[in-house]
């Protein structure tokens, strides 16, 4: 109930291409939705959170795709960079109280971008 | 921007020694939280920091093992005691600031090596 199952483990994309992170959870309490990203020797930086009232929400070259009914929720990265290589983390929540409680984190997918 | 500051940024330990992480936070916060990052590995949340009063440790992480204070709203403690080379992790203090849309910040983590 409490997973959260990520996708690819690992991708390689072009410089320009699109880069694109998959994540499905189970519990349907969960109504926070972060995405994380984590370089090296760094710890995880929000990068985009959604929540589920909307089905998509972007931030410059960064777009979360929601779908509620298939439980499921997207990372695009347009005209990706090598400076976008680190690796991603899906995360799932509760929120509550004007809070994020504890993030439930999905495995990660290591992006490696090609210049 | 938030701060949140680790102490120690990594050290390497001697098996059966403890060794105690603080984090310090920039202002208040409405929760705290301990995650552990294993080599090449997803987060998973140790316990949730509560001011003056015992952690809430989640399944498989015990008081005796891990330890934790947090005496005010902008400090915490995660010991880790009687060290074997399986707790070689990252550890990471997560926080939920009062006056951000309530989302999860992290450090740049604790790097404990156990030899």
């Amino acid at each position: 109930q409490q997973q959260v199952k990520q996708s690819p483990q690992s991708l390689i994309v072009q410089k320009g291409g699109i880069s694109i992170i998959n994540c499905a959870y189970e519990n349907t309490a969960f109504d926070y939705f972060p995405w994380y990203q984590q370089f090296p020797g760094k710890g995880p930086a929000l990068l985009i959170a959604i929540r589920p009232d909307v089905s998509e929400k972007k931030e410059g070259r960064f777009t979360i795709s929601f779908n509620k009914s298939a439980k499921q929720f997207s990372l695009h990265i347009m005209d990706s960079q090598p400076g976008d290589s680190a690796t991603y983390f899906c995360a799932a929540s509760f929120f509550f109280s004007g809070s994020a409680r504890q993030l439930t984190f999905g495995s990660g997918t290591q992006l490696t971008v090609l210049p | 921007s938030a701060v949140i500051s680790q102490k120690p940024s990594r050290d390497i330990c001697q098996r059966g020694t403890s060794l105690t992480i603080q984090c310090q936070v920039d202002s208040q916060v409405t929760m705290m939280f301990w995650y552990r990052q294993q080599p090449g590995q997803s987060l998973t949340l140790i316990a949730t920091a509560n001011q003056g009063s015992e952690a809430t440790y989640e399944s498989g992480f015990v008081i005796d093992k891990f330890p934790i204070s947090r005496p005010n709203l902008t400090f915490s403690t995660l010991t880790v005691s009687n060290m074997s080379p399986e707790d070689s992790s990252i550890y990471l203090c997560s926080v939920v600031y009062r006056d951000h849309t309530g989302e999860l910040f992290f450090g740049e983590g604790s790097r404990l090596t156990v030899l």
